[in-house]
């Protein structure tokens, strides 16, 4: 199974700062079609996962251009620019590329 | 407006069967692959099953694999989640999600306990 790892963040974070939020793949998750079939998810206290960045760095519908993608085949970073209060929660990797598909532990966001 | 409204929740006892239920409006449901994922209470997520549009393939992780089973009934735009032999560690919110899990239901509550 591929292992989905991601790092914690120096919570809280000032509003208005940028925060950070890697993952790492025990595989990579680029595929020969020139692909890379990871996902972000923003899970906001008390509700559904909504999926943020698609393709590793496509954004969903409707989601703010604060939030991007970006990464190799096993390293991906998920950046928010100019955090604000409506971005807590716990935000999580997953990778998409075989199965069983699996997700990273979450990393929770916090602001101060 | 894409909905995904699961039901059937609830709480069972170990060795007992539930099944889930997952309405879906607002798109055309038999063009898209869909999934079951879970939540066990204050932990992250768990992907437990996959559907093709078709109902004619399905993919589960082997916690999952011999007792659940996923199904679908295009006509009746739902999808479903047979649970057999349930255990303590199914205790979970289970979400109905579509395709690349670009939409997620609101969960149903599963509680396998004595």
């Amino acid at each position: 199974d591929i292992v989905m790892t991601q790092g914690a963040l120096p919570n809280p974070v000032p509003s208005g700062e940028s925060a950070s939020i890697t993952c790492q793949s025990s595989k990579s998750l680029l595929h020969s079609n020139g692909k890379t079939y990871l996902n972000w998810y923003l899970q906001r206290p008390g509700q559904s996962p909504q999926l943020l960045i698609y393709w590793m760095s496509t954004r969903a519908s409707g989601v703010s251009d604060r939030f991007s993608g970006s990464g190799s085949g096993t390293d991906f970073t998920l950046k928010i620019s100019s955090v604000e209060a409506e971005d807590v929660g716990v935000y999580y990797c997953q990778q998409f590329l075989e199965y069983p598909l699996t997700f990273g532990s979450g990393t929770k966001l916090e602001i101060k | 407006e894409v909905q995904l409204v699961e039901t059937g929740g609830g709480l069972v006892q170990p060795g007992r069967s539930l099944k889930l239920s997952c309405v879906a409006s607002g798109f055309t449901f038999n063009n898209y692959w869909m999934s079951w994922t879970r939540q066990a209470p204050g932990k992250g997520l768990e992907w437990v099953a996959s559907i093709t549009n078709s109902g004619g393939s399905t993919y589960y992780p082997d916690s999952v694999k011999g007792r659940f089973t996923i199904s679908r009934d295009n006509a009746q735009n739902t999808l479903y989640l047979q649970m057999n032999s349930l255990r303590s560690e199914d205790t979970a919110t289970y979400y109905c999600t579509r395709g690349g899990m670009d939409a997620w239901g609101q969960g149903a509550s599963v509680t396998v306990s004595s």
